[in-house]
């Protein structure tokens, strides 16, 4: 298997223009996490997907934010319009869970996308 | 607010010697992992230690988990240059019975093992 795939793996762009970044999980994962990583911060959850239907998205910093899952090989999040403070290293994860169990287990991480606004 | 603290922020230590890593947590979990992420990579999972353990080893590593104090350790046994990363503790909040799929992670201790 591939692992989770991200593109772009670098991402430059000027504030106000729209970014996509996008995401393929793990065949046969059903569980899908976008994550955004800075020195400030660390590591914060924007928003997690079961089975392509968005669970919680209590981490998303506002409207300027927003992801999709058509289906169950690609995600995407979207900020429009960039804005600087945006710039980190944005990180999808993928997870499968078993029956029963109370959580999951292991994410799987993709390489991220450094994103830059200017 | 960060689940999981590690302490300490940063180590430096010789090819060889033992690193240990800590971390605290706020919540009880029903799990809590370790992750490592080298620079300028994604995180990679290493181990996972459930709410009724309290020790697992796997190859030179060994974690420990202590639900009175709410804390867990990492040890790294005869270190290697290329154990030089970020490690990073996630836990995964108890929800009352109910489900939880949400990690939250510390902000890491960035481990350097000088060759």
């Amino acid at each position: 298997d591939a692992g989770v795939i991200q593109s772009p793996r670098h991402e430059v762009t000027e504030m106000g223009q729209e970014v996509t970044l996008r995401c393929k999980p793990i065949s046969g994962h059903d569980y899908l996490f976008w994550y955004r990583q800075t020195m400030m911060r660390g590591l914060e959850l924007l928003i997690y997907f079961n089975n392509n239907v968005p669970i919680d998205d209590s981490g998303m910093p506002e409207d300027r934010f927003s992801a999709k899952m058509p289906n169950a090989s690609f995600s995407t999040l979207k900020i429009q319009p960039s804005e600087p403070r945006d710039s980190a290293v944005y990180f999808c994860a993928s997870s499968f869970w078993s029956s029963g169990a109370p959580t999951t287990d292991t994410q799987y991480f993709g390489p991220g996308t450094r994103l830059t606004v200017l | 607010s960060q689940q999981g603290e590690e302490d300490p922020q940063a180590l430096s230590i010789q090819e060889g010697e033992n690193a240990t890593m800590n971390c605290s947590y706020k919540t009880s979990i029903n799990n809590l992992q370790w992750y490592r992420q080298n620079s300028g990579r994604g995180l990679v999972h290493l181990i996972l230690i459930r709410s009724n353990e309290r020790e697992k080893h796997s190859g030179r590593l060994r974690v420990t988990l202590d639900t009175s104090k709410k804390s867990s350790s990492l040890l790294i046994t005869a270190s290697r240059a290329a154990d030089t990363a970020s490690y990073f503790c996630a836990t995964d909040a108890w929800a009352g019975g109910g489900s939880n799929y949400k990690l939250t992670f510390g902000k890491g201790t960035l481990l350097t093992v000088n060759p």
